[in-house]
């Protein structure tokens, strides 16, 4: 069973950078059939789409993030990440990575997502 | 950029009642068109992708329908597990947009 696990800290402070990692297991990132990909939801609020990353490193971004968002792949750790520079409280948000499966519009694992609050 | 439009925003039904939700894209999105829950405290779940093709393990109930511009969620026969928040979401043009979401409330 594929299980996907973000990681990183809770609570940034304005203008720092937000870093987050997703690790998965039960499966290779590597594969071609695939994005991985970084959604996030502020509280009480809907999914925005952040971006994804393709096994061989490709990315697509939000074009409302691009200028600020970063997502790399280690396929050695079977992980990506997410750099978000330059936070507000605007990017308070539960920030999920998710499993892309590129035949279908689908993203069909998620992880748990993990709370990043953005305060001094 | 591709927006969403889910209709209602707020739907209150009973149990064993049938429920339709809408999502209304601002362009052709041709089928490429998939549905979420999402309950409190939690990721969203897969329901329908490609506008029509049900996720493995989605009870019969759940059915998508539509292509072009407009689609539609139906839950056949609501159970008290179905009461949630619904999205739909794109993938035909970047960048991936979801709905704003339809909440679907005990009656």
């Amino acid at each position: 069973q594929l299980r996907l696990q973000e990681s990183g800290p809770g609570l940034v402070k304005p203008s720092e950078t937000l870093s987050l990692t997703c690790t998965v297991s039960g499966g290779s990132i590597s594969s071609s059939d695939y994005f991985w990909g970084w959604i996030r939801q502020p509280p009480g609020k809907g999914l925005e789409w952040i971006g994804y990353i393709y096994y061989s490193g490709s990315t697509y971004y939000n074009p409302s993030l691009k200028s600020r968002v970063t997502i790399s792949i280690d396929t050695s750790k079977n992980q990506f990440s997410l750099k978000l520079s330059s936070v507000t409280a605007a990017d308070t948000a539960v920030y999920f990575c998710a499993r892309d499966l590129k035949q279908l519009v689908s993203l069909d694992y998620w992880g748990q997502g993990t709370l990043v609050t953005v305060s001094s | 950029e591709i927006v969403l439009t889910q209709s209602p925003a707020t739907l209150s039904l009973s149990p064993g009642e049938r429920a339709t939700l809408s999502c209304r894209a601002s362009q052709s999105v041709s089928v490429y068109i998939a549905w979420y829950q999402q309950k409190p405290g939690q990721a969203p779940r897969l329901l329908i992708s490609d506008a029509s093709n049900r996720a493995t393990g989605i009870p019969a109930r759940f059915s998508g329908s539509g292509s072009g511009t407009d689609f539609t969620l139906t839950i056949s026969s609501l159970e008290p597990e179905d009461f949630a928040v619904y999205y739909c979401q794109q993938r035909s043009y970047w960048p991936i947009t979801f709905g704003e979401g339809t909440r679907l409330e005990i009656k």
